[in-house]
């Protein structure tokens, strides 16, 4: 089966500016997530749709960060304005269900740069 | 507040030379204790899932134990090879209400030839 894509694979942008990031789950999985992983740590949630519903973004910095799935299927994250504080790598994971017992399957990531 | 702390943070080994990587958390009530690999510039990969009533589990060169009584495992690669330089990462996920997993740091091996 495919697995999960993202795009783009490195972005770098400056203080202030905007990006935007995209993400294609697996076929059938109703669970995405969207993940911040900053250099030498274990990734931080920023929010997680069932279907194209949100069930968490407790994490996600709302003045800041914006997310959508529209269709239930493809997802979106957007940084507006960006902050030097959010270089990391933007990780997308999928799972089958919302059940503990699906695992998470993962994108390859976005690596973002802010200079 | 749940927790997953892993160690050692990071290690060293040689080809060939076994290693334990571990991992303590204070989630409650547990569902399952996942342990990911992460090869740099890849997202990561589920190697093991262990649930409350496992003890062991193999998936090749790596075991992964449980004791749920005192809340740890670990991940035990044998004969280590070059392409097990990765970051291992403990996930483990709370039963009931939404699913939220919790994630370790991750502890950092790399083999050297």
């Amino acid at each position: 089966e495919a697995g999960v894509a993202q795009s783009p694979r490195y972005k770098i942008i400056e203080k202030r500016q905007s990006v935007a990031f995209w993400c294609n789950p697996i076929s059938g999985h109703a669970t995405l997530y969207w993940y911040q992983q900053i250099l030498g740590q274990g990734p931080k949630l920023l929010i997680q749709f069932q279907n194209n519903g949100v069930v968490d973004d407790s994490q996600l910095p709302k003045d800041r960060f914006s997310a959508e799935r529209l269709k239930g299927v493809d997802s979106t994250l957007k940084i507006q304005p960006a902050k030097l504080e959010d270089s990391a790598v933007y990780l997308c994971a999928s799972s089958l269900g919302q059940g503990s017992n699906s695992p998470l399957h993962f994108g390859n990531g976005t690596r973002l740069t802010v200079t | 507040k749940n927790q997953v702390e892993q160690s050692p943070q990071s290690l060293i080994i040689l080809e060939g030379k076994n290693c334990t990587l571990q991992c303590n958390y204070t989630v409650s009530p547990f569902s399952n204790l996942r342990w990911y690999k992460q090869d740099t510039g890849r997202g990561p990969v589920s190697l093991t899932i262990m649930t409350f009533s496992e003890n062991t589990k193999s998936n090749g060169r790596y075991t992964a134990t449980l004791d749920a009584d005192t809340k740890q495992s670990s991940l035990h690669i044998t004969a280590s090879q070059l392409s097990d330089s990765a970051s291992y990462i403990c996930v483990v996920s709370a039963a009931g209400g939404s699913y939220i997993p919790t994630f370790g740091r991750g502890t950092s091996l790399i083999v050297h030839p």
